[in-house]
């Protein structure tokens, strides 16, 4: 089983719509949990971190939920600029470690569709 | 946040050659990263670099293929020696900000080798 799993998609929606992306993680030690976001052939960026109570950030709601080990992200009023792919991104280190141990998901493709 | 430059930002190379890559970054960081990209794929993780000792490399990865060099608390690079067409990738740096623990990327370096 992979540390970190992701539907690789791709989903496609129409513009508008809402899409919801699960990720699922094994090592029941992760301590901090990440969405980042890749445009084609460009770097990953942050997209945003996940927060045990919940986190919003405008159109984008992550939640954590430790009891079945999945982190979810969900994109309101997807716009065409959401097109891209999504990482989910599971840090297993306790923080302040000299051996940080950052495990990234396969993606998840997005497309929006006019 | 972390603002990183990395170069060259693509190569086309020949079999048998060594090509450099270097990463600079705008701040002092104790972790940064080396990665992988394959077209399609999810990071891989190379090896972490600290400043002040050898890198630890992972799983599939040798310090004779891929030496790293980590002369201070803002720089390093990646060699990828005797290359192979198997090398042709994208190559990319990150670092690690704490406390948050958040990753930032080079905008990487896409290799190909002939």
């Amino acid at each position: 089983r992979k540390e970190v799993e992701q539907d690789p998609g791709p989903f496609n929606v129409p513009e508008g719509a809402t899409v919801a992306f699960n990720c699922t993680y094994s090592n029941s030690a992760s301590q901090s949990f990440f969405w980042y976001r890749q445009d084609c052939r460009k770097e990953p960026k942050l997209l945003m971190s996940v927060y045990s109570s919940g986190n919003e950030d405008g159109r984008f709601t992550a939640q954590l939920n430790r009891a079945s080990q999945y982190i979810s992200l969900l994109i309101r009023d997807s716009k065409l600029s959401d097109s891209a792919t999504y990482l989910c991104v599971v840090n297993l280190s306790p923080g302040y470690s000299s051996a940080s141990k950052i495990i990234f998901g396969s993606g998840t493709r997005l497309s929006i569709r006019p | 946040s972390a603002v990183i430059s990395q170069k060259p930002s693509r190569d086309i190379c020949q079999r048998g050659t060594s090509l450099t890559i270097q990463c600079q970054v705008d701040s002092q960081v104790t972790m940064m990263f080396w990665y992988r990209q394959q077209p399609g794929q999810s990071l891989t993780l190379i090896a972490t670099a600290n400043q002040g000792s050898e890198a630890t490399y992972e799983s599939g990865f040798v310090i004779d293929k891929f030496p790293i060099s980590r002369p201070n608390l803002t720089f390093s690079t990646l060699t990828v020696s005797n290359m192979s067409p198997e090398d042709s990738s994208i190559y990319l740096c990150s670092v690690e900000v704490l406390p948050e623990e958040k990753l930032f990327f080079g905008s990487g370096t896409q290799l190909s080798v002939l």
